[in-house]
């Protein structure tokens, strides 16, 4: 069964609103999330690392103000677009290393995000 | 940047072994190799991964050259539901951010 569980799968909103995704770990506790977007046809790309208890690291280029990310806990991490806009459209994936899995990296299975 | 380079696509006959080579030429001595897959539209599925010695489970086969510049994916018997693009990673530790290349492409040919 799935180790990481996302949601929603499918999102459409209109240009402007705010889109949440959430990501739970089931069965481990994860102390580090990471959160990727990928467009069609392209490899994943990674926007940020999240840390529970601490401020998120985004990579260069991405904006902390648009895609604000919480891991309040060490199941439920949530990356959240703001003011989406249709090139916010993409297909979002979140991922966790679970320490007591010999290192492995999980990751779940995305989130469509079309903005109108 | 991502530390590995892969062929952009391959072709596999259904039923035969498929072979994926990666390089990873400035791999460090405590780097992991790993490998995941990509089917269309969903997240990325782990495979294998292994540091120094080939490693095999019941998805596939690890085959890392001595001095680990690179590496080759084995699926013994490939089925349709193969197809799908294969990344190979190297990573340091269970923090190491993960940079995705590009991968390959493998298309299973019935």
């Amino acid at each position: 069964g799935a180790v990481v569980s996302q949601h929603p799968s499918r999102v459409i909103c209109k240009s402007g609103t705010s889109v949440k995704i959430e990501c739970r770990s089931l069965d481990f506790q994860a102390t580090t999330m990471f959160w990727y977007r990928q467009f069609p046809k392209k490899s994943l790309m990674l926007m940020a690392t999240s840390n529970e208890g601490s401020k998120a690291t985004y990579e260069q280029g991405v904006e902390k103000d648009k895609f604000l990310i919480n891991h309040a806990s060490l199941t439920l991490s949530t990356l959240t677009v703001t003011s989406a806009h249709p090139e916010d459209s993409s297909f979002y994936i979140c991922s966790a290393i679970f320490p007591e899995t010999n290192e492995k990296l999980f990751f779940g299975s995305g989130t469509q995000l079309s903005v109108l | 940047d991502a530390k590995t380079t892969q062929p952009t696509s391959m072709d596999c006959a259904e039923g035969r072994a498929a072979n994926l080579p990666c390089n990873h030429s400035t791999i460090s001595g405590n780097e992991y190799v790993y490998w995941y897959r990509q089917i269309h539209s969903q997240g990325p599925q782990y495979i294998i991964h292994g540091l120094k010695n080939n490693e095999t489970n019941e998805m596939a086969s690890l085959i890392i050259t001595e001095d680990r510049k690179s590496s080759t994916l084995i699926l013994p018997h490939a089925t349709l539901r193969d197809t799908a693009v294969y990344y190979c990673i190297v990573r340091v530790n269970r923090d190491d951010k993960i940079i995705f290349g590009k991968g390959t492409r493998l298309h299973i040919l019935p």
